[in-house]
């Protein structure tokens, strides 16, 4: 069974770090593009991030470009997103998705930029 | 600033027929987009059911199918259900980026 699993939400100041991960399991997390996609409250969907099975492609979303970062890590079937300079409009849930043809999301962690 | 536009919301009968399309601010949807369709019901994350234009998932009711028209792409649900109400979301890539459209909310009464 596929699962995906995303931790490391929570309260944080503006102009502060998060770092979310995203633990993959029950398919072969090093061949496929992974995403992060991002949920404001009562807000629709909005793409944030990708990165290529071996990491050498990366795209983001215009206005998180140079305040985050997509990483994974094969060996431990994770995928993270390091998000620096926090933005109150950063509050979101944000999800992980496998590559769109397999279709598959977790639940979502909830990212809360307040001061 | 790419923008992809939706429906609002569209009322639907049980039973009935519906399209819901997809445009973009570039131009033409083509199969170069790789339109996707997701569903998502409150509280929950969103479920995919379409995937390069026309493919289902295995989970995909046979009641969805998507496609190109009229320079949109396209998600028609053929006998709706109760359970379709919900928000639906289509997607377009642009390059390396992806962008979501705004998303319907279908109502079926």
């Amino acid at each position: 069974e596929v699962q995906l699993v995303e931790s490391g939400g929570g309260l944080v100041q503006p102009g502060g770090s998060l770092r979310l991960s995203c633990a993959a399991s029950g398919f072969t997390f090093s061949s496929y593009w992974m995403n992060w996609v991002r949920q404001a409250p009562g807000k629709g969907l909005e793409w944030v991030a990708n990165i290529k099975n071996d990491g050498s492609a990366i795209s983001y979303l215009e206005s998180v470009k140079g305040r985050f970062t997509i990483s994974r890590d094969n060996a431990k079937n994770s995928l993270y997103l390091q998000m620096n300079s926090l933005r109150v409009e950063d509050t979101a849930v944000y999800y992980c998705a496998n590559n769109w043809e397999s279709g598959y999301w977790g639940q979502g962690t909830l990212v809360t930029v307040s001061s | 600033q790419t923008v992809v536009t939706q429906e609002p919301s569209l009322t639907v009968s049980p039973g009935g027929t519906v399209t819901l399309t997809c445009a973009s601010s570039t131009g033409a949807v083509t199969s170069g987009h790789s339109p996707n369709w997701f569903q998502q019901k409150p509280g929950q994350p969103p479920r995919a059911l379409i995937y390069n234009t026309d493919n289902k998932h295995s989970w995909t009711p046979a009641r969805f199918s998507g496609s190109l028209l009229g320079g949109n792409a396209a998600l028609t649900l053929s006998g709706v259900q109760p359970e379709d109400e919900a928000e639906y979301y289509c997607l377009l890539l642009y390059g390396g980026p992806w962008v979501f459209g705004g998303g319907t909310k279908l109502t079926v009464l």
